[in-house]
């Protein structure tokens, strides 16, 4: 079973400019979830959809954040425009159903992430 | 504001040896408390523990959970250099559209030969 795919592995960039992350959930998992870290700092909640609805974006950061799960299937992150301290790793998970019933359906699975340097 | 801390930061054993890892929380609306590895890239999911004083168990891997005094360890016997990895410990909080993990910084382990 293929896992969690993130693109691109590394991107840097200059600050002011426009990139956008793309995530591939496990097939078949409704649930998606962006997190990142930045230097130094845990790993934080930006976002979950349920297929292509927003459950929750109590985490993004500020409207320089765009995130869209058109169809219900792959996701993007969009930063535009970067900033310095955008810089860090972005992960995208997913799971099948809600995670939080302890079923192992459920368990959220990560990607490799992102890493993002701004410059 | 939740908060999920773990100690020690950083630890350094040799190759048999046998760690403990802590993991403490202060969170509202606790559902799980998960433990994942980190080696390189992604973190590898370990256990879901929702359910006070229940071991669950995998090979040398061990963790518990006591919800009363909102604490985890995470148990690793006769250590390989493989073990070498970031520990992590997330908390699930679920309430109303929230449904989302709170993560500690991590445990850095080194085990050397």
């Amino acid at each position: 079973e293929a896992g969690v795919t993130q693109f691109p592995s590394h991107s840097v960039i200059e600050k002011g400019q426009t990139v956008t992350l793309r995530c591939d959930p496990i097939s078949g998992h409704d649930n998606l979830y962006w997190y990142r870290r930045v230097m130094g700092k845990e790993i934080k909640f930006l976002l979950h959809f349920v297929k292509e609805s927003k459950q929750d974006e109590s985490g993004m950061p500020n409207n320089r954040f765009l995130a869209e799960r058109t169809g219900g299937t792959y996701s993007t992150l969009k930063v535009q425009p970067a900033e310095l301290e955008d810089s860090g790793v972005y992960f995208c998970a997913s799971s099948q159903g809600r995670w939080s019933y302890q079923r192992s359906g459920n368990t959220i699975y990560f990607g490799e992430g992102s890493w993002l340097t701004v410059v | 504001e939740d908060k999920v801390v773990q100690s020690p930061l950083s630890l350094v054993v040799h190759e048999g040896d046998t760690v403990t890892l802590n993991c403490s929380y202060e969170v509202t609306n606790f559902r799980s408390l998960l433990w994942y590895k980190q080696e390189k890239k992604a973190p590898t999911f370990l256990f879901m523990l929702t359910s006070s004083g229940i071991e669950k168990k995998s090979g040398r891997l061990s963790s518990i959970l006591d919800k009363k005094e909102l604490f985890s360890i995470l148990n690793i016997t006769a250590t390989q250099t493989g073990d070498s990895a970031v520990y992590l410990c997330a908390v699930g909080v679920y309430g109303g559209a929230t449904n989302k993990l709170i993560f500690g910084t991590g445990t850095l382990l080194a085990v050397q030969p």
